[in-house]
C-alpha cells in the first residue's frame, strides 16, 4: 500500500530553535509538493519539485525556510529559526506529474512553536 | 490571475443530499478536482472532472460543471456521518509543475 510519509508527525519547539521536517515521496513520484494548513490562512502551498529540482518556492519565507530534496527518496522542510506564527500543519504530497494532478499527501507534521 | 472560492461551511441532516459549490477563474483548466479532508488526515482525492464535460456520477457522487459560469459542485447524496470533513475543490494550475490551485474547502457538517 503506497503512501507518503511525514517524520515527526507532532513536534513542539520553542522559538528560535531549528525545526527539520521530512518526506518519504511515493516511490515512482516525480513531484513533490509542500503545504502548510493554519486556521487563518487554509491550505498554502509553501515550495514544489520536479525530479528532485526545485521549480517554485515563492510561497515561503525565503530568510527562515528552506526545501530541499537530497534524493529522490527524501524530501526536507527546514525553519531556522523557528517563530510561534510558524505553528502549523505542514503537509507533502507528491505526485505523477501528468494530468489529472493527483496529488497523495502525507498525514502532515502538526508544528507548535511555543 | 487563478483563484478558487467556495463558502466556509455547510451543515446538512444525515440522509439528505449536500451540495458544495465552487467558483474558480482559470477558464483554460483542463481538468477539476475535489479532495476530501478527514480530521487528522491529509487530503484525498475524491473525483474530478474533465473539462469537456458537465456532469459525472460516481456512486453517492455528483459532480456539475458550468463552465460558461466556471461554477463547479460536489453533491453527496444520502449524506453519511463518515461524510463529515472539508472538501476542497481545485484547479488546474501551472502546467510546467503540476500545480494545483486548491480552494479555502468547505467544512460539511451532519446533523442527525
Amino acid at each position: 500500500d503506497a503512501r507518503v510519509t511525514q517524520t515527526p508527525r507532532h513536534k513542539v519547539t520553542e522559538m528560535g530553535q531549528e525545526v527539520t521536517m521530512r518526506c518519504q515521496p511515493i516511490l515512482g513520484h516525480n513531484t513533490v509538493f509542500w503545504y502548510r494548513q493554519t486556521m487563518m490562512q487554509g491550505l498554502e502551498l509553501l515550495a514544489y519539485f520536479r525530479n528532485r529540482a526545485p521549480l517554485d518556492d515563492s510561497g515561503m519565507p525565503k530568510d527562515r525556510f528552506s526545501a530541499e530534496m537530497p534524493d529522490a527518496t527524501l524530501a526536507t522542510l527546514k525553519i531556522q529559526p523557528s517563530e510561534p506564527r510558524d505553528s502549523a500543519v505542514y503537509f507533502c504530497a507528491s505526485g505523477l506529474g501528468g494530468r489529472p494532478y493527483e496529488q497523495y499527501f502525507g498525514p502532515g507534521t502538526r508544528l507548535t512553536v511555543t | 490571475g487563478e483563484d478558487v472560492e467556495q463558502s466556509l461551511f455547510l451543515s446538512v441532516r444525515e440522509g439528505d443530499s449536500s451540495v458544495i459549490n465552487c467558483t474558480y477563474t482559470d477558464s483554460s483548466s483542463t481538468y477539476l478536482y475535489w479532495y476530501k479532508q478527514e480530521p487528522g488526515a491529509g487530503l484525498q482525492l475524491l473525483t474530478y472532472i474533465f473539462s469537456n464535460m458537465d456532469m459525472k456520477q460516481d456512486q453517492r457522487l455528483t459532480v456539475l460543471l458550468n463552465k460558461k459560469d466556471k461554477h463547479l459542485s460536489l453533491r453527496i447524496a444520502d449524506t453519511q456521518t463518515g461524510d463529515s470533513a472539508i472538501y476542497f475543490c481545485a484547479e488546474d494550475g501551472d502546467s510546467s509543475a503540476s500545480k494545483i490551485i486548491f480552494g479555502s474547502g468547505t467544512r460539511l457538517s451532519i446533523r442527525p
